[in-house]
This record gives structure tokens, sequence and C-alpha cells, in this order.
């Protein structure tokens, strides 16, 4: 069983749509990290949390501490929306130690 | 675009070939983490420098030796590689190590194929 959990694996939405991707973790973490993969490869970091709630843009990231729980939500997606999404998990103070998802492959249709 | 670069995009090469990857930060960075990505499975960190010191090595096979000579370079050198090597393989840094400062800036990483 992997440490950080994502779901779902693969979501397809209406342009215009609310977008929530989940992910639960078992370790006791530091920080919280979303991150975007485009089709290519490249990978851009959208949020570092340890707590409550981030907004930039369209994208919100929540995280509760007590349940192990954090959603990534997009508001009035857009097909440039579509990549896979990754949570991670920073589970020491020194950030030696990064657990990752599997990833959300989030795809947008016009 | 990050701040972040790598060389080459793609590689490859054959199990007894030797050939090094290269990553380049221009964010004034102190850390700098080599990730392995295979298909189908989550990002593997494989090693952490901060300062230009290795601060943590994942169990990587020895066919693969990180090297950093400064905080804005960092290599991996591969040797005697297998198949199953192949995969994209992602540098990134970040400020620091502590957890309030490391988020990472990724470069668009290389892709190998190991015949």
């Amino acid at each position: 069983k992997n440490e950080v959990e994502q779901s779902p694996q693969n979501l397809t939405a209406q342009e215009g749509e609310f977008i929530t991707i989940n992910c639960s973790y078992s370790v006791g973490i530091s920080a919280l990290h979303w991150l975007q993969q485009h089709p290519g490869g490249g990978i851009v970091s959208l949020f570092m949390l340890s707590s409550g709630k981030k907004k930039h843009g369209r994208l919100i990231a929540t995280i509760n501490i007590q349940e192990k729980h954090s959603s990534l939500h997009i508001t009035a997606s857009h097909p440039r929306d579509s990549a896979v999404y990754i949570c991670a998990a920073s589970v020491s103070n020194t950030g030696n130690q990064f657990y990752f998802g599997t990833g959300t492959s989030l795809t947008v249709i016009p | 675009e990050t701040g972040v670069t790598q060389t080459p995009r793609h590689l490859v090469m054959g199990m007894t070939n030797k050939k090094s990857l290269k990553c380049e930060q221009h964010l004034g960075h102190n850390a700098m983490y080599w990730y392995k990505q295979s298909a189908k499975k989550p990002l593997e960190l494989m090693f952490v420098y901060n300062f230009k010191e290795q601060t943590e090595n994942n169990s990587v096979p020895s066919r693969f030796s990180p090297e950093c000579p400064n905080s804005s370079h960092l290599f991996l050198h591969l040797h005697t590689l297998q198949p199953e090597d192949s995969a994209l393989y992602l540098c990134a840094s970040s400020p620091g190590l502590h957890y309030s400062y490391n988020e990472q800036f990724f470069g668009p990483g290389t892709r190998l194929t190991v015949l």
C-alpha cells in the first residue's frame, strides 16, 4: 500500500465543471505538495501547504491534518487544465523524504 | 520555463554504455534532487543534495552515480544500466531543504531508454 493515495485515478470533465481531486496519506507530514504534470513530462509545483487552505486563480487546495486528507479543486475547468495532478507528502523537517501519489489524470473536454 | 534545465532531453543507450545526465538551475537554490518516474508508478526520489553535499541516497543501485560540483549543477552518471532503468529522470531544485521552503522546481526531464 502506498503511503499516499489519490482518487480518482482518471477523471474526465466537461469544460466549466467544478473538479475535485483527493489525496489521503498515512504518514506524519511536514508539508503537502500538489504538482501538475503536462504531457511531455514537465512538472510544475502548484501548492505547498501544511494547514488550512490556499488559492491561486481557479485552483484551491485544502488540507485537514487530523483526517490526513487534502483536496485540490479546480473551478470553471478548461481544456488547458488537462494534465496529471500529483500529490506529494514531505515527511521530514529536513526535506529529505517525499512520498508521491500515482497521480490523477484529468481530461477536460470542450 | 521553471529555471531548471536538463540535457539531453532524450537518450538511448546500450547496457554497456556510459553516459551522463546534466541538470542546471538558475534560481539561486541550495538544494537539488534527482527523481525517477517509471510508467504507472509514483515518482521515486533518488538523491538529494544540499549545498553540494549529498544528504539522501534512497537505496539507489551503484550503476547510478550522482555528482554535484556546485549548488547550480547536478549530474547523474550512468553505467551498465538495465532495461528496467528506462524511465523519465527528473531534476528539481528548491530554496532549501527545510519543509517550509522546499517547494520543488522541476526540469523538463530526460527520457532514457536502455536497450
